[in-house]
């Protein structure tokens, strides 16, 4: 069966530090990989996703990164964290059906980080 | 423009007592819907997914449905521990690999 890990689970940082969290899927083979962001109050924040090795799409291009070393691990970078960074980070993974038909993703525990 | 939108936003039962949960969405052709159920602190947990209207899952108390213009979920039933924010996400024809997520009902049992 498909697990997939998130670490770390929760992160203290200061303003203006870097950041890394990482994402890893057991079980499956060239799964599509996404970073979401989940603010109170608000819904489900699509920030990054990828088909593929090296392919990465931004959905918000601000001072987050995304990188895909490996088929199963997909990496959420920033250089200099802002307050606004803070929140529940998710990552998902999905499988490719054909036909076009829906492909059901999968999320991870998350990770909670806060910005002082 | 795409949308989905759930209400209501909360919803507070008494043990026992069954009710629906709507998501009514807006999208330029329907690949899939799905149900995420949420517990505070932890990612969301698939539920069910539904492709085409008329289809209909179920999975212990409860119950997907969906139509052209919207889906509902029916709990039967309840019990404190089916106590969770319930999402509802759309995989549009237009989106690629992207699905849209809705705010959620948050849904309290109380015994």
């Amino acid at each position: 069966s498909q697990t997939i890990h998130q670490w770390p689970a929760t992160l203290v940082q200061p303003v203006g530090s870097p950041l890394s969290l990482e994402c890893t899927v057991e079980g499956t083979s060239n799964p599509n990989l996404y970073w979401y962001r989940q603010a109170a109050g608000r819904g489900l924040q699509l920030l990054f996703y990828s088909v593929g090795i090296g392919q990465i799409s931004s959905e918000v291009p601000q001072n987050l990164s995304a990188s895909r070393p490996q088929d199963r691990q997909f990496i959420l970078s920033s250089k200099k964290l802002l307050l606004s960074d803070s929140g529940f980070y998710l990552c998902a993974w999905s499988v490719r059906l054909a036909g076009g038909r829906a492909d059901t993703q999968y999320f991870g525990p998350g990770t909670r980080l806060t910005v002082l | 423009e795409d949308q989905v939108t759930q209400s209501p936003e909360a919803l507070r039962l008494q043990e026992g007592e069954s009710s629906s949960l709507n998501c009514s969405y807006t999208v330029s052709g329907l690949r899939g819907l799905f149900w995420y159920r949420q517990d505070p602190g932890k990612g969301p947990e698939f539920l069910f997914t539904l492709y085409s209207a008329g289809e209909e899952k179920e999975k212990e108390r409860l119950k997907a449905t969906l139509t052209k213009k919207e889906s509902f979920l029916h709990i039967t039933a309840p019990k404190p521990e089916d106590s969770a924010t319930y999402l509802c996400a759309v995989h549009a024809m237009n989106r690629d690999d992207k699905i849209i997520f809705g705010k959620g009902t948050r849904l309290h049992i109380l015994p």
